[in-house]
């Protein structure tokens, strides 16, 4: 398997656009997150999908921020209107039964930087 | 509620020294434990996954237990290599309404000098 595939891996986006970040992960897990890292407030969970559905999204920061889970192999984050504050590495991960009863596999991140 | 501590917050040691991190759990309720290493700039590679059945866990020259009637959790590295710098995490469970998902605290930022 070739693991979390996360794009892409570097976004430069100007204040006020639309951004798009999406995420595969690996086949067959049934939960997958969405984590943001920044120097300040270190890795914060955004929100987590089981079977597609979205159990906890408290941590989306603000209406601006919302992700989606078509289907088993996809999800995307999307931030509209984008803000310099934005700006940090997100992250996805993916696990077969969640934590702590399995294991976490992280994708290698889009570095988002909002001018 | 369910938090973590990393004990020391940052460590610089010589190369070649055996060395130990640790995570402290407020709740000792604790199934598994997966610790991770991050690199600057680059994301989170997870090193050993401690089943709730097992007490540590061995890969090459790491080593991790888990002591669920403490709440403790130990990293050892032996023979410390300048490539095993990286920040590493231990990230905790959060118990929210019984759905399950991984919490990480600030971890232990590591610098082995050559």
């Amino acid at each position: 398997d070739a693991g979390v595939i996360q794009s892409p891996r570097h976004e430069v986006t100007e204040m006020g656009q639309e951004v798009t970040l999406r995420c595969k992960p690996i086949s067959g897990h049934d939960y997958l997150f969405w984590y943001r890292q920044t120097m300040m407030r270190g890795l914060e969970l955004l929100i987590y999908f089981n079977n597609n559905v979205p159990i906890d999204d408290s941590g989306m920061p603000e209406d601006r921020f919302s992700a989606k889970m078509p289907n088993a192999s996809f999800s995307t984050l999307k931030i509209q209107p984008s803000e310099p504050r934005d700006s940090a590495v997100y992250f996805c991960a993916s696990s077969l039964e969640g934590y702590p009863y399995d294991g976490y596999t992280f994708g290698s991140g889009t570095r988002l930087t909002v001018v | 509620k369910q938090e973590v501590t990393q004990i020391p917050a940052a460590l610089s040691v010589p190369e070649g020294e055996n060395l130990v991190l640790n995570c402290s759990f407020t709740d000792s309720a604790i199934y598994n434990l997966q610790w991770f290493r991050q690199d600057p700039g680059k994301g989170l590679t997870s090193l050993l996954l401690i089943q709730s059945s097992q007490r540590e866990q061995t890969s090459g020259r790491l080593n991790a237990s888990l002591d669920k009637s403490s709440g403790r959790s130990t990293l050892y590295i032996a023979a410390s290599q300048p490539g095993d710098s990286a920040t590493y995490l231990c990230p905790y469970a959060a118990n929210r309404g019984g759905n399950n998902d991984m919490r990480f605290g600030a971890g232990t930022r590591l610098t082995v000098k050559p």
